[in-house]
């Protein structure tokens, strides 16, 4: 079975500052991770995904993540806060034998950027 | 906008009533996804079609219930409603029947169950 955590439900950083939202993965089988950012009263939208080959995925709005098999990690981040950051991010992950599709998310964190 | 549109974006029930949620997937894209978020639950994956066919089943209840329909669009039966319903449901899309491709959200329907 997958699974995801996130270390810290919310986060506070100041503008211009390093964003480091901490994802943990759990996986019987080669693991595909996501990171959705989800705004104020909207849905969530696709940040970035690994599948297979480059470990460090570059998104949208300036953020990355790597992923790294041996710490069983996909940490986002991005170099300098904005405030248009502040949202809640989710990390997941999907995997699965015999056509099993489900995508599994993490409870998100909060991220606030202060002035 | 993502291209996927759920109605209503608000409703208020009583606990024991039955509801219907309906999403329409982006024009093109074949599977629809299900979810419930709630504050101490988080996002849950209720269930996915494809192309009119239940595909995957996530922690969906046995009160709950969803279809997809020829042209596409589905619809989220919830019954007997109790107070713990009380969530954001998020209808979502993709291309094909894998999940690992991008999943496009809609904006939600705020259930309230009184």
């Amino acid at each position: 079975a997958q699974s995801v955590t996130q270390l810290g439900s919310h986060v506070s950083v100041s503008e211009g500052a390093l964003v480091l939202l901490r994802c943990n993965y759990s996986s019987s089988v080669p693991p595909y991770l996501f990171w959705y950012v989800q705004y104020p009263n909207q849905g969530l939208q696709l940040l970035l995904k690994y599948t297979t080959g480059a470990t460090l995925v570059k998104g949208i709005n300036g953020f990355e993540a790597e992923f790294k098999k041996s710490e069983t990690s996909f940490h986002l981040t991005k170099p300098s806060a904005h405030m248009s950051d502040a949202a809640e991010y989710f990390c997941a992950v999907r995997g699965g034998s015999g056509g099993y599709q489900k995508v599994t998310f993490g409870i998100g964190t909060k991220l606030q950027v202060i002035p | 906008d993502s291209g996927v549109t759920q109605t209503p974006k608000h409703l208020i029930t009583a606990t024991g009533q039955r509801v219907t949620l309906r999403c329409s997937p982006r024009s093109g894209d074949l599977s629809v996804y299900w979810y419930q978020q709630s504050l101490d639950q988080g996002l849950q994956f209720l269930i996915q079609y494809y192309n009119g066919e239940e595909r995957a089943k996530g922690n969906i209840l046995e009160r709950f219930s969803a279809q997809q329909f020829p042209d596409l669009h589905s619809e989220l039966n919830l019954s007997s409603l109790e107070l713990g319903d009380s969530a954001l449901y998020f209808c979502a899309s993709s291309r094909d029947r894998s999940s690992y491709n991008e999943q496009f959200f809609g904006p939600g329907t705020r259930l309230t169950v009184l």
